[in-house]
């Protein structure tokens, strides 16, 4: 049974950078997507990003400036660096597998595994 | 960015009623419309993915309909696990954009 944990710093301080990394057990982290989503008290649920094991990313518009999501398969790991950070970006963070679902008319996607998430609070 | 609005924001019952919740989106999504269900401090959980199908593992008691711009989560028969935030999620275009969420209370 695959499962995600998401580690890093719980605290960070304005305009610094925040990195968390995303440890997948239990399957391998290639043939898939994987994603980071946030939910802050203020905006619900946002999804930040996501990035194919091939290293391949796409991103949020809104945080696109400042977001990198990178993927290291030997360690079946993937992480999220968010930069210039400020208060908005206090939330908490998770990690998710993204999961494919084909017909003859669609393609759809959906996040099948996620991890329990972490809190990050921005704060000096 | 997609417009997800979910009804109600917070609903109460009780073990055994049937509950539903409504998803709009703020132009069609075709079918492309995932609900997730949430408890504190857990990963949240998806129920139902491309509308109507039900993943693996989710009991049959829920199940999802809808298509274009209206969907809705039904639940029958309510068990006490099941009191906790649901939230739909549009993936037809990026961002993928989640509903604010329906907090469902025991009453």
């Amino acid at each position: 049974q695959v499962q995600l944990q998401e580690s890093g710093p719980g605290l960070v301080k304005p305009s610094e950078t925040l990195s968390l990394t995303c440890t997948v057990s239990g399957g391998s982290i290639s043939s898939y997507y994987w994603t980071w989503i946030r939910q802050s008290q203020g905006t619900g649920l946002d999804w930040i990003g996501y990035i194919f094991y091939t290293g391949s990313a796409d991103y949020n518009p809104s945080l696109k400036s400042r977001v990198t999501i990178s993927i290291d398969t030997s360690k079946n790991q993937f992480s999220l660096k968010l930069s210039s950070v400020t208060a908005a970006d206090t939330a908490v963070y998770f990690c998710a597998r993204v999961g494919q679902y084909r017909t003859a008319t669609a393609h759809h996607y959906f996040m099948d595994v996620w991890g329990k998430g972490t809190t990050v609070a921005v704060s000096s | 960015d997609m417009q997800m609005t979910q009804s109600p924001s917070s609903l109460s019952a009780s073990v055994g009623d049937r509950v539903t919740i409504t998803c709009r989106a703020s132009q069609s999504i075709r079918t492309n419309l995932n609900w997730y269900q949430h408890q504190p401090g857990q990963a949240p959980k998806l129920l139902i993915y491309a509308a109507s199908s039900l993943q693996s593992g989710v009991p049959s008691r829920f199940s999802g309909s809808g298509s274009g711009t209206d969907f809705t989560l039904t639940i029958n028969s309510l068990h006490p696990e099941d009191f906790a935030t649901y939230y739909c999620q549009q993936t037809y275009s990026i961002p993928g954009t989640f509903g604010q969420g329906t907090r469902l209370e025991i009453k």
